[in-house]
């Protein structure tokens, strides 16, 4: 058991440029989660999804966030056209279950310039 | 809607004080409750967790109780270390047996504890 991993860790764009960010659960966990953190604040939830399928993505910031699991394995979070209010970090979680814990990547720290 | 309201920091102490951060939640229904610690440059990690009223999570000497008349989960520890400093979020999850639950933790704003020697 590895962890949940992310990729890459720290990214810098500039306004207006697409950016994807990798994340690879915890081998077996069926379930994976994104959320976004600012500065103060605690981690806001994104989306899900339950193996391959995206359950919830009504709380995606804007139609500019999109995600994919394509095999049920590891997950994108792509944003297009960024600005400077999508700086934050990005954390990735995973689980076994619903109802089950939660584990945590490191995130992915973007700033927008 | 569903939100946690914890105790603003940052809080400082010294090290073998016995610390307190308070955590209260609105829920419909029953959620679960945790605490999660966030060490400097780490991700997140569970410290502990309840899944239903009077439950006591308890890890590594911090402890919880669900309080559902009160509608808190108070982290506590007895005696601090320089090691405990971190930040200390509080959060919510729905239970699997309302409906349409997805499994998605609350958070809230997260508490700073620093101790010093």
């Amino acid at each position: 058991d590895t962890g949940v991993s992310q990729d890459p860790r720290h990214k810098i764009t500039k306004r207006g440029q697409n950016v994807t960010f990798r994340c690879d659960p915890i081998s077996e966990h069926n379930r994976l989660y994104w959320y976004r953190q600012t500065l103060g604040q605690g981690p806001e939830f994104l989306t899900y999804f339950q193996n391959e399928a995206q359950l919830e993505k009504s709380r995606l910031l804007s139609d500019r966030f999109s995600a994919e699991r394509p095999k049920g394995s590891f997950s994108t979070l792509e944003i297009q056209r960024t600005e400077q209010g999508d700086s934050a970090m990005y954390l990735c979680a995973s689980s076994s279950g619903r109802g089950e814990t939660q584990y945590f990547g490191p995130g992915t720290r973007l700033l927008v310039l | 809607g569903n939100s946690v309201t914890q105790m603003e920091g940052p809080v400082t102490l010294s090290e073998e004080a016995f610390l307190t951060i308070n955590c209260t939640y609105t829920a419909t229904g029953y959620p679960s409750l945790f605490w999660y610690v966030q060490y400097p440059g780490e991700g997140l990690q569970l410290l502990l967790k309840a899944t239903k009223a009077d439950d006591k999570g308890s890890n590594k000497g911090f402890e919880a109780t669900y309080r559902k008349e009160t509608t808190s989960f108070h982290l506590e520890k007895g005696s601090v270390q320089v090691s405990d400093s971190a930040v200390y979020f509080c959060a919510l999850s729905e239970p699997p047996f309302y409906g349409g639950s997805q499994g998605n933790l609350i958070f809230g704003k997260g508490t700073k504890l620093s101790v010093k020697p």
